[in-house]
């Protein structure tokens, strides 16, 4: 595997459930964000781990829950969440620190759909 | 606030040119993204820019004007592949992201 991984890629649930979404980078890099992507908006950072420390968190309502186990592995974990939760959530590495753009990798996405 | 325009969605003819603008207003300025976005992929980096000028890589060129807060993405000799929507995001003073919505490019034969 390479550059980054999300699972799954789709995701149906309903406001009661409980899920999780992965995320796995193969980069090395030393920082992970969540982004939110809604059709016809601009993305959305949700969290941002950075050397597996939490720096960012945009006023993300509870109901979604980060984890961060080590550099490589970022999580997402959904609990009764609201039929407008429903949306493309990405995650991206990127290699912090230096000069240079600090580009972002982003993997391809979990499409969720909440009922 | 902070503000990225784009245009929502343009069309254009394979084999043609096509200049997708890209205008900011932000809490200072540390670089512009470009990325490619095909539908249901990942968005991919395409360019940086962080000084005035052209960049160019192949058949895609970024321009940046810091003094007027803009931007454009040239796309040469369209190919069909080409159809996807493509994000400007600048990075500001506190080294934020900063996205814009995207533009949708619709490419005909």
């Amino acid at each position: 595997e390479t550059g980054v991984t999300q699972t799954p890629r789709h995701l149906v649930m309903g406001m009661t459930n409980k899920k999780s979404l992965k995320c796995e980078q193969h980069l090395g890099h030393n920082a992970m964000y969540w982004y939110k992507q809604s059709a016809k908006k601009p993305l959305e950072l949700m969290f941002v781990y950075n050397f597996k420390e939490q720096t960012e968190n945009n006023s993300v309502p509870s109901r979604f829950s980060p984890e961060c186990p080590n550099s490589s592995h970022l999580f997402l974990h959904l609990h009764t969440l609201q039929p407008e939760d429903s949306a493309l959530y990405l995650c991206a590495s990127s290699q912090e620190g230096g000069s240079g753009a600090n580009v972002l990798t982003f993997g391809a996405g979990s499409r969720l759909t909440v009922l | 606030g902070q503000n990225i325009d784009q245009p929502t969605e343009m069309t254009a003819t394979e084999g043609a040119i096509v200049q997708i603008n890209c205008t900011y207003q932000t809490s200072g300025f540390n670089g512009l993204f470009w990325y490619q976005q095909h539908a249901g992929e990942a968005p991919t980096f395409l360019s940086y820019n962080v000084l005035d000028g052209l960049e160019e890589k192949g058949r895609f060129s970024s321009f940046l004007s810091r003094s007027k807060g803009y931007s454009y993405l040239l796309l040469k000799e369209l190919q069909m592949k080409d159809s996807a929507s493509y994000l400007c995001a600048v990075r500001d003073s506190n080294y934020q992201l900063i996205w814009g919505a995207g533009t949708k490019l619709i490419i005909k034969p």
